[in-house]
């Protein structure tokens, strides 16, 4: 069965850089979610789009946006890197419709962010 | 908003012996519970869930029991194995259109062989 995809897996930026993390989610999920975890830590809740819609909004700074696109893919722009954005970035996506499970959450596997 | 904690957060158990873990949520109308298993550098996966209108669920070796009065879920591993070894994650969220999850700070358990 598809699963979440995520690209790049990988990524090595300097400090004050930007950067684009894209995911896409298994067919049919309609909502997508984005997960930031430090080393050690438990994942914290970015952002969620539904329909293309933000959702919720979690400890997403201001320095990062997201979108979902009209095929449901969406991507995380973050700008002025800061050390501390170092973390792996997760995707997530759910669906609502038809006999899928309305909460169960699917993570990528995920964005290795590093910050120089 | 929600806050979860879990307990412990390093439990070692011998293989074959029972592994409990504990969560206390504090936001009364969450309403799913999962728990995710996560090893090195790899993706939380779904090992098990319940929602809040049920009291206990069981999937072979897994089971989790929820408290809603006491805002408490627990996650029991029997018969553990090696390959149980891992960081494990209980959450919450409201289900709703939006469905955050809230993640507890993770338990690392380590079964010896």
């Amino acid at each position: 069965a598809a699963g979440v995809i995520q690209s790049p897996r990988h990524l090595i930026k300097e400090k004050r850089e930007t950067a684009t993390l894209k995911c896409y989610p298994i067919p049919r999920h309609d909502t997508v979610y984005w997960y930031q975890q430090g080393p050690g830590q438990d994942p914290q809740f970015l952002i969620s789009f539904y329909e293309k819609m933000q959702s919720d909004k979690g400890s997403i700074p201001d320095r990062f946006s997201a979108q979902q696109f009209s095929d449901y893919h969406s991507e995380l722009n973050m700008s002025s890197l800061e050390l501390g954005d170092s973390a792996l970035y997760f995707c997530a996506s759910s669906s609502r419709i038809g006999d899928l499970d309305l909460d169960e959450q699917f993570f990528g596997p995920g964005t290795r962010l590093t910050v120089l | 908003g929600e806050n979860v904690e879990q307990h412990p957060s390093t439990l070692s158990v011998q293989e074959g012996d029972s592994a409990v873990i504990k969560c206390t949520y504090s936001d009364s109308a969450s309403n799913y519970f999962p728990w995710y298993k996560q090893e090195l550098g790899k993706r939380p996966q779904l090992i098990i869930d319940i929602r809040s209108n049920v009291g206990e669920k069981k999937d072979q070796r897994i089971a989790v029991t929820l408290n809603k009065t006491a805002k408490h879920f627990s996650l029991h591993i029997t018969e553990t194995q090696p390959e149980d070894s891992a960081v494990y994650f209980c959450a919450a969220s409201r289900n709703n259109a939006g469905n955050m999850l809230t993640f507890g700070g993770g338990t690392r358990l380590m079964v010896k062989p």
